[in-house]
């Protein structure tokens, strides 16, 4: 079945850097990619999401990227600030509607 | 709010008891996953249903069991509880009859067996 791999555990950024996220995926039949956020106690909730057709998305200070050839997909996140920290989950699967595999989760901690 | 009702919120129990955990997905939508959380890990799929069927099965112990019913809504029966099995259970919903094929996750019901 599908692995998806979530690096860093953990990242902590200062307010106003960028914070980068990456996962890799095994099954090369994926090819939905969305990413949520989760605060502390709270349910996970899709910030953004990206299908195999396209290779980048953004929406404001979030963007995403998607590299099919080497199965990755990164989250970035420019000039953080402090309601940025959560942790992060990326996750696949081979279709929108189809259950989604997870990510390991990083925990971002923006200091002020 | 994401449209996706858990029931209940909280839950405490005592090992080798049986407690039934509720959702009711987003108007329209015909998919539910459950996932568990427990305490700093990440999200395990469990199962999904799909229109009343069981569409994809994930690390479910054979303790636990689920079902989605006519109107949608699905449970989550989890038996013989033993104290490693307090854990935050997500259900999520997607696939809607409008289109949108996003999954939602509802609030949770965070269980604790003593």
């Amino acid at each position: 079945g599908e692995n998806v791999e979530q690096h860093p555990s953990t990242l902590s950024v200062q307010e106003g850097d960028s914070a980068v996220i990456k996962c890799t995926y095994s099954d090369s039949a994926s090819n939905y990619f969305p990413w949520y956020k989760q605060e502390l106690g709270k349910r996970p909730q899709l910030i953004i999401d990206i299908r195999s057709n396209v290779g980048e998305k953004k929406d404001q200070r979030i963007a995403v990227t998607l590299n099919k050839t080497a199965k990755h997909f990164s989250l970035h996140i420019t000039e953080t600030q402090p309601e940025d920290s959560a942790v992060y989950f990326c996750a696949a699967s081979k279709a929108a509607g189809n259950k989604l595999t997870f990510g390991g989760g990083t925990r971002v901690l923006v200091k002020p | 709010d994401s449209g996706v009702t858990q029931t209940p919120k909280h839950l405490i129990t005592a090992t080798g008891q049986r407690v039934t955990l509720r959702c009711s997905p987003r108007s329209g939508d015909l998919s539910v996953y459950w996932y568990q959380q427990s305490l700093d890990q990440g999200l395990q799929f469990l199962i999904q249903y799909y229109n009343g069927e069981e569409r994809a099965k994930g690390n479910i112990l054979e303790r636990f069991s689920a079902q989605q019913f006519p109107d949608l809504h699905s449970e989550l029966n989890l038996s013989s509880l033993e104290l490693g099995d307090s854990a935050l259970y997500f259900c999520a919903s997607s696939v809607g009859t409008t289109g949108h094929t996003e999954a939602f996750f509802g609030q949770g019901t965070r269980l604790t067996v003593v």
